[in-house]
């Protein structure tokens, strides 16, 4: 059980273009999912806290216009990253949140972002 | 705030011997301590938790960490290291009253050599 997902595995853009990718709670209900970068031989970076219904929480010196969240039902949160550019180039990791699970956070598998 | 140290960058351990990656942790709070393993271009796996009991919590794969709050220190272990341990490993602490976000450490790389 406790199963996150994440669409797609990895990607490969253009600068300028957009790119959604999705997380996805496949066995449970998460009010909350988290939205983390990666960067190389580095730690997680928490970018926002997204919560279902309602707008996201950025940390500080997250770009809320650059990485739009969506968290639209229980099971999916999106993120996209408008206007893409190779310092976005990155590891993306999503965790959901499980309230049965005593707000354990499960994390997705990931998603590399790659931009030209 | 709340932080965690990891203060090995990397830790290299012949196979079959014991394994040891250290965390120390600041909280103003109960801590809820985690481990999570990565291997490459992979996303976290959980190994282990402290949230409260035993302070030694047995976890996955054959790992367990001692929570020592006296020096505030959460370090994992395994008495007998395999080739395929190597990985990345972090340590994270829950802020409860910061809606449950997870504080990462830095990270060690563990690589055992046959």
């Amino acid at each position: 059980g406790a199963v996150v997902s994440q669409h797609p595995s990895w990607v490969i853009c253009k600068s300028g273009t957009s790119v959604k990718i999705e997380c996805r709670s496949l066995d449970f209900q998460a009010t909350t999912m988290f939205w983390y970068r990666q960067f190389p031989k580095q730690s997680l970076m928490l970018m926002a806290t997204s919560n279902e219904g309602s707008k996201a929480t950025y940390e500080q010196g997250v770009e809320k216009d650059k990485f739009l969240i969506n968290h639209a039902s229980l099971t999916l949160s999106t993120l996209t990253v408008t206007s893409a550019h190779p310092e976005d180039s990155s590891f993306y990791i999503c965790s959901a949140q499980s309230v049965s699970s005593y707000n354990e956070q499960f994390f997705g598998p990931g998603t590399r972002l790659t931009v030209l | 705030a709340q932080s965690v140290a990891q203060p090995e960058d990397q830790v290299n351990v012949a196979e079959g011997n014991p394994l040891t990656v250290k965390c120390t942790y600041s909280v103003s709070g109960n801590p809820y301590l985690f481990w999570y393993v990565q291997y490459p271009n992979r996303g976290l796996q959980f190994l282990l938790k402290y949230i409260t009991g035993d302070n030694l919590v047995k976890g996955s794969y054959g790992f367990e960490a001692e929570f020592n709050k006296s020096q505030t220190s959460f370090h994992l272990k395994k008495p007998s290291a395999l080739v395929s341990d190597s990985a990345l490993y972090f340590c994270a602490v829950r802020d409860i009253a910061a809606g449950n976000k997870l504080t990462f450490g830095g990270g060690t790389r563990v690589l055992v050599k046959p």
